[in-house]
């Protein structure tokens, strides 16, 4: 299984509500991320896990909240967000973030659209 | 920081025509480089990477890129484009022992019947 998935992958959300995206993989990778892509732009690093742990986080605001609940599981928790905040979610997983060298593997995305 | 430019927003091509997709890089190690493609609506697709070796790298769908350490390039070709190409191309970039990879701002390949 080559594959990472993603859930939802369409989401409206006011910005009073509290959402969360969901990302898997079965590849056995220890390092999973989190990327933020506006149309026609390249994505944006939010967060990286290292073997279950927050290893980088660029500076994002808090009303995202990562959360690794296993080595096969990554959560996005989304709470009070603001429009400009609309974009595709990239998940993403390597089999050890600290090889430079590694591919990631990017799962479909989840578009998201807050109102 | 390292960092990655693709000079050429847009790229058109005609269907069986070569096709080359641009990119140079800045790093202060030793570089690792990336291509991705990304279909509309959906995630990136691994094309291929350099990592050291060969300087002419193959990756999947027949493409294949060529490392120029003296220009800091990491162009991207295929001998003979397919409309099915037609998507957005992003280059990236990492540097030894670092978590985070960085992207260009993405070519856009259009290749015509």
């Amino acid at each position: 299984d080559t594959e990472v998935t993603q859930t939802p992958k369409h989401l409206v959300m006011g910005m009073t509500n509290k959402k969360s995206l969901k990302c898997e993989q079965h590849m056995g990778h220890r390092a999973m991320y989190w990327y933020k892509q506006k149309a026609k732009k390249p994505p944006e690093l939010m967060f990286v896990y290292s073997y279950e742990k927050l290893s980088i986080n660029e500076s994002v605001p808090s009303r995202f909240s990562p959360e690794c609940p296993n080595s096969s599981l990554l959560n996005l928790h989304l709470h009070a967000l603001q429009p400009e905040d609309s974009a595709l979610y990239l998940c993403a997983s390597s089999q050890d973030s600290n090889g430079g060298w590694e591919s990631q593997y990017f799962g479909p995305g989840t578009r998201l659209l807050v109102l | 920081a390292q960092s990655v430019a693709q000079p050429e927003d847009q790229v058109n091509v005609a269907e069986g025509n070569p096709l080359t997709v641009k990119c140079t890089y800045s790093v202060s190690g030793n570089p690792y480089l990336f291509w991705y493609v990304q279909y509309p609506n959906r995630g990136l697709q691994f094309l291929l990477k350099y990592i050291t070796g060969d300087n002419l790298v193959k990756g999947s769908y027949g493409f294949e890129a060529e490392f120029n350490k003296s220009q800091t390039s990491f162009h991207l070709k295929k001998p003979s484009a397919l409309v099915s190409d037609s998507a957005l191309y992003f280059c990236a970039v990492r540097d030894y022992n670092n978590n985070d990879m960085r992207f260009g701002a993405g070519t856009r390949l259009t290749v015509k019947p």
